[in-house]
């Protein structure tokens, strides 16, 4: 089974421009979640999407934004970069049906973000 | 705001050295915890979810156990090897509802085994 896919790995922007992250989950399955991690911090949730509708939000701004595709295929948008939002973005996806009972998460690679 | 907490932030160990580290979370709502290994350039890779009070779970030299209601979970890597360096993170489950909220991270343990 192929695992979970991110593009692009790395990208360059400025502050002010917006970015969209993609991400393909494993086939199957119906749930993404997204995460940010900075340098010394854990990773801290964004956001998940399940069946196209976001089911649960971290505590992030409103500029960062998501969605999920008919094919379970999601995007991550991040409006008007901070010099902050340098991080790596990670996603993962789990299960197959609506409530995975513990919800192990399958990881991508993640996203490499620089904002100059 | 619910904290999860690993320590300690990094080990160095030398290879034949068996390690173990610690991961506290809030001992109420609990739903699961998980462990992960994160190696350098590489997704984060599960290894344990449990679930019960008294839990002990094993994978080769590296195993777990759960104490709930004190909310702490030790990851032990016996006999370390150079492969086994990587960053342990472990996650809360929150029981929402009936069901499991997102997971919540600790800042994990970064391990280096010399050889």
């Amino acid at each position: 089974k192929a695992g979970v896919t991110q593009t692009p790995r790395y990208l360059i922007k400025t502050r002010g421009q917006q970015v969209t992250l993609s991400c393909s989950p494993i086939s199957g399955h119906r749930s993404v979640s997204w995460y940010q991690q900075t340098p010394g911090q854990g990773l801290q949730f964004l956001f998940e999407y399940f069946s196209e509708t976001q089911r649960n939000k971290g505590n992030f701004p409103g500029r960062f934004s998501g969605r999920q595709f008919s094919n379970s295929r999601s995007e991550m948008n991040v409006s008007t970069l901070e010099l902050g939002d340098s991080a790596l973005y990670l996603c993962a996806s789990s299960g197959t049906g609506e409530i995975t009972r513990y919800n192990e998460q399958f990881f991508g690679p993640g996203t490499r973000l620089t904002v100059l | 705001i619910l904290n999860v907490e690993q320590s300690p932030q990094s080990l160095h160990v030398q290879e034949g050295d068996s390690t173990n580290f610690t991961c506290s979370f809030p001992s109420s709502n609990f739903y699961a915890l998980h462990w992960y290994r994160w190696e350098t350039a590489k997704s984060p890779e599960a290894l344990f979810v449990m679930t019960l009070n008294g839990d002990e779970k094993k994978k080769g030299r590296i195993s777990a156990t759960l104490n709930t209601k004190e909310g702490y979970s030790y990851l032990y890597i016996k006999g370390s090897q150079p492969e086994d360096s990587a960053t342990y993170l472990c996650a809360f489950g929150r029981n929402y509802g009936g069901s499991q909220g997102n997971l919540i991270f600790g800042k994990g343990t970064k391990l280096s085994v010399k050889p």
